[in-house]
């Protein structure tokens, strides 16, 4: 399989608890993505890497979630002390980089976080 | 800002009617790419097709069609002859450029469809 893949697939954790989601892109990728998709909402941008480098946050990733891609290959989402607003599915997308804006960015198939 | 308006919430037919559904998006941007995507039960978003806004073709793939008109800011998707397989919650998404030169999807609130015997 070639696709972007997330670990875990779902997650249950008290609120409080630190969590930590993992994407894998697709090989020669060198864009990630993450998104996070509320019950019946589209999925909303957090963050945007271009190989290593963080280039964009967006305004709903506060202080208590912080990406890292230390190689520009995997990448991992944390989230301290959970909340219970912090429930739903957080997907991982990529793209192959170029300067058009159009490259299609392909998802894995998310990481759901039930935080009770 | 960008905004992507799906008004429509849930569709049902039968198999094989054709559906339409609307996609009506906001932009200041002169230069955007729309894309399409399908949510299928299993969750995982599936990228249908891109059309970049210099490009008012309508594009045709198999039983999928494309309709995107400039001057009224829309960009609907219509399948004919509709089958079981289709049914899934389908999600316009508007490209806005990003810091580096990545692009970060607007998503629409998303179509569920559902395609019954």
């Amino acid at each position: 399989d070639t696709g972007v893949s997330q670990d875990p697939r779902h997650k249950i954790t008290k609120r409080g608890q630190n969590v930590t989601f993992r994407c894998d892109p697709i090989s020669e990728h060198n864009r990630l993505y993450w998104y996070r998709q509320t019950l019946g909402q589209g999925p909303e941008f957090l963050t945007y890497f271009q190989n290593e480098a963080q280039l964009e946050k967006s305004r709903l990733l506060s202080d208590r979630f912080s990406a890292e891609r230390p190689k520009g290959s995997f990448s991992t989402l944390e989230i301290q002390r959970t909340e219970q607003g912090d429930s739903a599915m957080y997907l991982c997308a990529s793209s192959l980089g170029t300067l058009a804006m159009w490259n299609e960015q392909y998802f894995g198939p998310g990481t759901r976080l039930t935080v009770t | 800002a960008q905004k992507v308006t799906q008004a429509q919430t849930e569709i049902s037919v039968v198999e094989k009617e054709d559906v339409t559904l609307d996609c009506v998006y906001e932009t200041r941007d002169t230069t955007y790419y729309l894309f399409w995507y399908k949510q299928p039960p299993s969750g995982e978003l599936v990228f249908l097709i891109r059309r970049n806004s210099f490009d008012e073709q309508n594009e045709i793939s198999g039983r999928y069609s494309w309709n995107f008109q400039k001057s009224t800011s829309s960009f609907n998707f219509t399948i004919t002859a509709s089958q079981v397989v289709d049914s899934a919650v389908y999600f316009c998404a508007l490209s806005e450029a990003t810091a580096g030169g990545g692009n970060k999807l607007t998503f629409g609130t998303g179509t569920q469809l559902k395609v019954e015997l």
